[in-house]
């Protein structure tokens, strides 16, 4: 497996669940990110780690919470979502924080009913 | 503040150039940009560095002029393969952590 993957691929939750979204990195990065994407809005970073350390929490509620046990995975845990945090969930890594470009995931599409 | 992207939305007929342009209202250490098609994860295409800049690669190429604060990205003869939506992601200053991407540009290549 090259690259980064995340899994599920797709996923519908209902507002009371809770559920996991999952990315792996083959890539021998540093820096892992959490991005979420909704129609016709920009990218929006979520959350960055870098040496497994969070170093961004971009004002993201907290029915969202990340969790990197090392370099080469990334979770995100939800619970109690809303209607409105349906959408694109990207998975990127990099290098390092700045300089370097990031690579994506093929992403999980949430759908929370 | 997400940089701005212009023009939203392009159709061209394969062969003709697109320019692709992306404005700050900060100062900026580098320019990033990303081509996502329908469906699929963003790709990277380039970085521009602080330093005003020039890059590319095949038919695609970029300029960063940092006194403007902008970044312009050049299609050129362009492909189907090139129809996707470009975004360009900005940082505004080293050990920023935060790429900032725009709004995108729809770019469709018709026959």
């Amino acid at each position: 497996e090259t690259g980064v993957t995340q899994t599920p691929r797709h996923l519908v939750m209902g507002m009371t669940n809770k559920k996991s979204l999952k990315c792996e990195q083959h890539l021998g990065h540093n820096a892992m990110y959490w991005y979420k994407q909704s129609a016709k809005k920009p990218l929006e970073l979520m959350f960055v780690y870098n040496f497994k350390e969070q170093t961004e929490n971009n004002s993201v509620p907290s029915r969202f919470s990340p969790e990197c046990p090392n370099s080469s995975h990334l979770f995100l845990h939800l619970h109690t979502l809303q209607p409105e945090d349906s959408a694109l969930y990207l998975c990127a890594s990099s290098q390092d924080r700045v300089s370097y470009e990031q690579y994506f995931g093929p992403g999980t599409r949430l759908t929370v009913t | 503040q997400q940089p701005v992207q212009s023009p939203q939305a392009v159709i061209l007929r394969e062969g003709e150039d697109a320019v692709i342009n992306c404005s700050s209202s900060k100062a900026l250490y580098s320019v990033h940009w990303y081509r996502q098609k329908h469906g699929e994860a963003p790709v990277f295409l380039m970085i521009l560095l602080k330093g005003g800049e020039q890059k590319g690669h095949d038919k695609i190429s970029a300029s960063f002029n940092e006194k403007k604060q902008q970044s312009s990205l050049y299609l050129t003869a362009s492909q189907l393969s090139y129809s996707g939506t470009y975004f360009c992601g900005t940082f505004s200053n080293f050990g920023n952590e935060k790429l900032t991407f725009g709004t995108g540009t729809r770019l469709t290549i018709i026959p």
